[in-house]
């Protein structure tokens, strides 16, 4: 099983709601990812989590927070967005940060919408 | 600080037409370079990776690169291309940051064939 899954595809929300992204991956990958992708752009990195601990936040908004329950799951916590926030949000993992390979994959994302 | 620099933000073709697409990187440090594909309304998938041995490679589809240290290239080809092959074109390279391993994405090339 070489997929990571993402949950919902899309997503409407108001700037007031709470709502939560979430991923999903069974390969026994160690190093999990939340990127952000606005159109015709390169996705983005917000954070890296390496072994369920936070690794890598890159000056992200404290309006995204993200959580790794366990080596499976991810996810990432949305409160009080703006309009700007709308995007595609990819999960990825890998291995881990330590080997050599440092292919990621990624799940289909979540497109979400803010208004 | 390492980048990467996709020269063409788009590239129209001609079904079964040879394509190429461009990816320069500057770093002073090892990296391994990879190639995504992202279809419309998909996540990423990884086309082919350079790690490390023969400098040529190639994925599955007919898509192949090769790696050029001394012009700091990666370069994707494929001798005829299809309708099917339509979509964004990222490279990316990644290399050791802070306690592992961060892609680098360049701002990714539209490949649009045309029947």
């Amino acid at each position: 099983d070489t997929e990571v899954t993402q949950t919902p595809k899309h997503l409407v929300m108001g700037m007031t709601n709470k709502k939560s992204l979430k991923c999903e991956q069974h390969m026994g990958h160690r190093a999990m990812y939340w990127y952000k992708q606005k159109a015709k752009k390169p996705p983005e990195l917000m954070f890296v989590y390496s072994y369920e601990k936070l690794s890598i936040n890159e000056s992200v908004p404290s309006r995204f927070s993200p959580e790794c329950p366990n080596s499976s799951l991810l996810n990432l916590h949305l409160h009080a967005l703006q309009p700007e926030d709308s995007a595609l949000y990819l999960c990825a993992s890998s291995q881990d940060l330590t080997s050599l390979d440092y292919e990621q994959y990624f799940g289909p994302g979540t497109r979400l919408t803010v208004t | 600080a390492q980048s990467v620099t996709q020269l063409d933000s788009q590239v129209p073709v001609f079904e079964e037409a040879p394509v190429e697409l461009r990816c320069n990187y500057s770093s002073s440090v090892s990296v391994y370079l990879f190639w995504y594909v992202q279809y419309p309304n998909q996540g990423l998938q990884l086309l082919l990776k350079y790690l490390s041995g023969s400098t040529l490679v190639e994925s599955i589809n007919g898509f192949e690169a090769e790696f050029n240290k001394s012009q700091t290239s990666f370069h994707l080809r494929k001798p005829s291309v299809h309708i099917s092959d339509t979509a964004e074109y990222f490279c990316a390279v990644s290399f050791h940051y802070n306690q592992g391993g961060k892609l680098i994405f360049g701002q990714g090339t539209e490949l649009s064939v045309k029947p």
